[in-house]
């Protein structure tokens, strides 16, 4: 149980276009989701955290304009990078939690993103 | 604030024991620990809750001491598959997210 999918594993695309990530939990309701960025050889970091049915909750320093989320059920988060750039090539990954306060958070595969 | 992880990296043989630490400068709730390998998504092992919690699994253990703000994580008789690059991540009373370690990267060699 417990099993968080990211689809696409991998995506290139060229400056200035616009990357679309799914986030699905596949056994489990999710009424919180996160997305993290993770640069080589370095932490997680958080971006912001995605409640269903509500705006995300952005971290600080993270443009909301840029990096779109949507919660849309209790098992699919999208994150949209608007515009990409070179600079935003990273590994993204989201993770999923279900209401307690202290469950587990279960990852997705995560997503390599490279802009051209 | 991103807790402090330590030592940085560890090379073991197979069969030896490591402990790596998590330290944070504010009062924790719970510590989760991760296990990362290359290019894939971090893999929960394990949540530990304030009350001085111990957990284990198979050879894998924590423990928890939160009026120190810190979580040990002990690698008993290592194994090849251990590998991987080890993540803490500690919630606050209300935080309701976690805040993750920079990571301490393992090696088990034969």
């Amino acid at each position: 149980g417990a099993v968080v999918s990211q689809h696409p594993s991998w995506v290139i695309c060229k400056s200035g276009t616009s990357v679309k990530i799914e986030c699905r939990s596949l056994d489990f309701q999710a009424t919180t989701m996160f997305w993290y960025r993770q640069f080589p050889k370095q932490s997680l970091m958080l971006m912001a955290t995605s409640n269903e049915g509500s705006k995300a909750t952005y971290e600080q320093g993270v443009e909301k304009d840029k990096f779109l989320i949507n919660h849309a059920s209790l098992t699919l988060s999208t994150l949209t990078v608007t515009s990409a750039h070179p600079e935003d090539s990273s590994f993204y990954i989201c993770s999923a939690k279900t209401s307690g306060f202290t469950d587990t958070q279960y990852f997705g595969p995560g997503t390599r993103l490279t802009v051209l | 604030q991103q807790p402090v992880q330590s030592p940085q990296a560890v090379i073991l043989r197979e069969g030896e024991d490591a402990v790596i630490n998590c330290s944070s400068s504010k009062a924790l709730y719970s510590v989760h620990w991760y296990r990362q390998k290359h290019g894939e998504a971090p893999v929960f092992l394990m949540i530990l809750l304030k009350g001085g919690e111990q957990k284990g699994h198979e050879k894998i253990s924590a423990s928890f001491n939160e009026k120190k703000q810190q979580s040990s994580l002990y690698l008993t008789a290592s194994q090849l598959s251990y590998s991987g690059t080890y993540f803490c991540g500690t919630e606050g009373p209300s935080w309701g997210k976690l805040q993750f370690g920079a990571g301490t990267q393992v090696v088990v060699t034969p």
